[in-house]
């Protein structure tokens, strides 16, 4: 099974900053990843698929990167409605797994 | 507008079986491969089974192979997860979700507690 390995747990940030969530998959998952977040007692909402294309209707303040083993989710421009959990998953191979999520705060 | 509308949860004896639903509409149900995902309380999202937009093939997490089947029925347009033998670790909100692998669309997902 493939593993992803997620960082930071927590994260703390100001509004307007700009913030970085990385995730490490165990194995080559060639760029099957998606990125979701998910606000308190809300369903999760897909933002980026395939690594780094962004979903329709998800501002462009969020941007996905990487390749091989290792992705980034990039949140610009933080703004009140970001905090949330964010997931990385990937889709390369079953079982599909998640990461253990990044608890986003703004300051 | 698409919706995915949970059903079916709620209090179950260890050992016993329930079964959830998940009406689908606004898309067309037959193009899609589905899915359940689920969460235990304040814990992370756990894949749990996707079916094939026909149902000819289906996908489970080891923790629920044998005791859980997923299904559908096209002509419904609604997906269920038939969990058998449950345990107090599969405890959780079960979400379903559009797509067999990343999920477009999620339902707004239903509670299963299984206690004594």
């Amino acid at each position: 099974d493939i593993q992803m390995t997620q960082s930071p747990s927590f994260l703390s940030a100001s509004l307007g900053n700009s913030i970085t969530i990385t995730c490490h998959a165990s194995q080559n998952i060639k760029g099957w990843l998606a990125w979701y977040q998910q606000k308190s007692g809300n369903a999760p909402e897909l933002l980026i698929y395939k690594a780094s294309s962004l979903q329709s209707g998800v501002p462009s303040r969020f941007s996905g990167s990487g390749s091989g083993t290792d992705y980034i989710l990039t949140i610009s421009n933080l703004q009140p409605e970001d905090i949330a959990t964010y997931y990385c998953q990937h889709y390369q191979s079953f079982p599909l797994t998640f990461g253990s999520g990044t608890k986003l705060e703004i300051k | 507008e698409v919706q995915l509308v949970e059903s079916g949860g709620g209090l179950v004896q260890p050992g016993r079986s329930m079964k959830l639903s998940c009406a689908a509409s606004g898309f067309t149900f037959n193009n899609y491969d589905m899915a359940w995902v689920c969460q235990a309380p304040k814990k992370g999202l756990e894949w749990v089974a996707t079916i094939s937009y026909d149902g000819s093939s289906t996908y489970y997490r080891d923790s629920v192979k044998g005791r859980f089947t997923i299904s559908r029925d096209n002509a419904k347009s609604t997906l269920y997860l038939q969990m058998d033998s449950l345990r107090s670790e599969d405890t959780a909100t079960y979400y379903c979700a559009r797509r067999g692998s990343s999920f477009d669309y999620w339902g707004q997902g239903v509670m299963v507690t299984v206690s004594s």
